[in-house]
């Protein structure tokens, strides 16, 4: 079975541009996560999807950041404009929820760089 | 408020001799558990969890966890070492209820010795 995908695997940009970063879950998964990884803060929830409907935004760091979970296959992060304080790893996860005890699966993370 | 507290982070350790990698946790409930590892460039992947029952759980790749309710520990064993466990180790306490949302600690770094 496929896992979490996520897309881009790396991204250089100029601070500025906008980026957006994709995820597909795994299927039948019915909560998403957003988390950013850095040296210094460690690894942060950003925000979750259950149902497609975000739950907990509380973790975005500022309105530049926004995440849409259109369908039940696909998820978006963007940042506009990126600023280099945005260079960090950001991974999707994902779980069935049904029973509350199911592990999260991660995808391989987007290396995020802004210059 | 909820913290998952790792104090280690990093362990140097021989292969073939035994690993443990210490976690403690700060939750009102019983907590759900879990430990992950990521290798570098990778995601993360999970090597065991614990919800309920036997307080001693089995994971993948030959890892074990004990939980211990007095000390608020979660702590990952494995009795010996090999060179492709050198990874990052990350423990997390789940809650939230149906969400499973997850606190993770700052990590301990392995490396192993030849």
């Amino acid at each position: 079975d496929a896992g979490v995908i996520q897309s881009p695997r790396h991204e250089v940009t100029e601070m500025g541009q906008e980026v957006t970063l994709r995820c597909k879950p795994i299927s039948g998964h019915n909560s998403l996560f957003w988390y950013r990884q850095t040296m210094m803060r460690g690894l942060e929830l950003l925000i979750y999807f259950n149902n497609n409907v975000p739950i907990d935004d509380s973790g975005m760091p500022e309105d530049r950041f926004s995440a849409k979970m259109p369908n039940a296959s696909f998820s978006t992060l963007k940042i506009q404009p990126s600023e280099p304080r945005d260079s960090a790893v950001y991974f999707c996860a994902s779980s069935f929820d049904r029973y509350s005890n199911q592990p999260q699966h991660f995808g391989d993370g987007t290396r995020l760089s802004i210059l | 408020a909820q913290s998952v507290t790792q104090p280690d982070i990093h362990i140097t350790v021989s292969e073939g001799a035994s690993l443990e990698l210490r976690c403690n946790y700060s939750y009102g409930a019983t907590p759900y558990l879990f430990w992950y590892v990521q290798s570098p460039g990778q995601g993360l992947q999970l090597l065991l969890k614990y919800f309920s029952g036997d307080t001693l759980v089995q994971g993948i790749k030959g890892f074990e966890a004990e939980f211990k309710r007095s000390q608020s520990s979660f702590n990952l064993r494995k009795p010996s070492v090999h060179w492709s466990d050198a990874a990052e180790y990350f423990c997390a306490v789940g809650y939230g209820g149906a969400t499973n949302k997850l606190i993770f600690g700052t990590g301990t770094l392995l490396a192993v010795q030849p």
